[in-house]
C-alpha cells in the first residue's frame, strides 16, 4: 500500500513564474491538505481539499490555488513566484473516519 | 486562534539518557488533538504519538511519552533510552476536534542532537 507521494521532489523556478506541485492521496484517503514549510520553521496551513472542493483556507494570497480531481489526487498551483515562496511544499492526505493526516515526503521549491 | 508554542530551538542529549522537549498552546476549545511530529533529514514528517485532550491518561509510545497538562496547557515530549535514530526535528501540533476545521498548527520545532 503506497504512502502519500509527491512529485516533483524538487524544482528551481525564476520570481514571476508560475509552478504546479503534485500529490497523490494515501490509499483510501479522500482529503488532501497542503502545507508550506519554509526553512527552520514548522509546516503552515494552505488549504484544504474535499470532494473536489477547497473546504479550508489558511492566511495565503490568491497566487496559491489548488485542485482535486475525481481520485482524490490535487495539485498545488503558485503563480506569480516570489523569493518568500521558496520552501518545502508537504501535502497530507486524511480520511474521514480517523482524520488522522499522513504526509507526503515533500516538493522543494527554489525560486531564484 | 490557537497557537503552538517551542521554546528550546535545539537540544542535545547523551545516547541512552533520557530527554524532555517542552511545548505549550493556546486555545479556547475544549475538546482538541496534540501531537509530536518527527522530521528526519528524509524530510517525511513521521506521527511520533497523539493525545486527545478530553483523555486524562497520558499517550505512551514504547520509549515516547507525553507529560499532558490541559490545565497549564502544556504538552512534553519525553523519549528515553535515546537512539541516534532520533536524532531529527521535533514539531509539536495542534488540531481542532471540529468536523470543518481539522488543518493543523504547529510550532516552530526543535531540533535534537544524540551524541553518541
Amino acid at each position: 500500500d503506497a504512502g502519500v507521494t509527491q512529485s516533483p521532489t524538487h524544482l528551481i523556478k525564476t520570481r514571476g513564474q508560475q509552478v504546479t506541485l503534485r500529490c497523490s492521496p494515501k490509499s483510501g484517503h479522500d482529503t488532501v491538505s497542503w502545507y508550506q514549510q519554509a526553512l527552520g520553521q514548522g509546516p503552515q496551513f494552505i488549504f484544504q481539499y474535499y470532494e473536489e472542493e477547497e473546504r479550508q483556507r489558511g492566511n495565503f494570497p490568491d497566487r496559491f490555488s489548488g485542485h482535486q480531481f475525481p481520485n482524490y489526487s490535487s495539485e498545488l498551483n503558485v503563480n506569480a513566484l516570489l523569493l518568500g515562496d521558496s520552501a518545502l511544499y508537504l501535502c497530507a492526505s486524511s480520511d474521514r473516519l480517523t482524520y488522522e493526516q499522513y504526509f507526503g515526503p515533500g516538493t522543494r521549491l527554489t525560486v531564484t | 486562534a490557537q497557537t503552538v508554542t517551542q521554546s528550546q530551538p535545539e537540544m542535545s542529549v547523551q545516547e541512552a539518557e533520557t530527554v524532555t522537549l517542552s511545548c505549550t498552546y493556546d486555545t479556547s476549545e475544549s475538546d482538541y488533538y496534540l501531537f509530536w511530529y518527527k522530521q528526519p533529514p528524509s524530510r517525511q514528517m513521521i506521527l511520533v504519538i497523539r493525545q486527545e485532550a478530553y483523555k486524562q491518561q497520558n499517550a505512551t509510545e514504547n520509549r515516547f511519552s507525553v507529560n499532558f497538562q490541559k490545565a497549564a496547557k502544556s504538552f512534553s515530549l519525553k523519549i528515553s533510552d535515546s537512539q541516534l535514530g532520533d536524532a531529527a526535528m521535533y514539531f509539536c501540533a495542534y488540531r481542532s476536534s471540529g468536523f470543518r476545521d481539522d488543518k493543523i498548527i504547529f510550532g516552530k520545532g526543535t531540533r535534537l542532537h544524540i551524541l553518541p
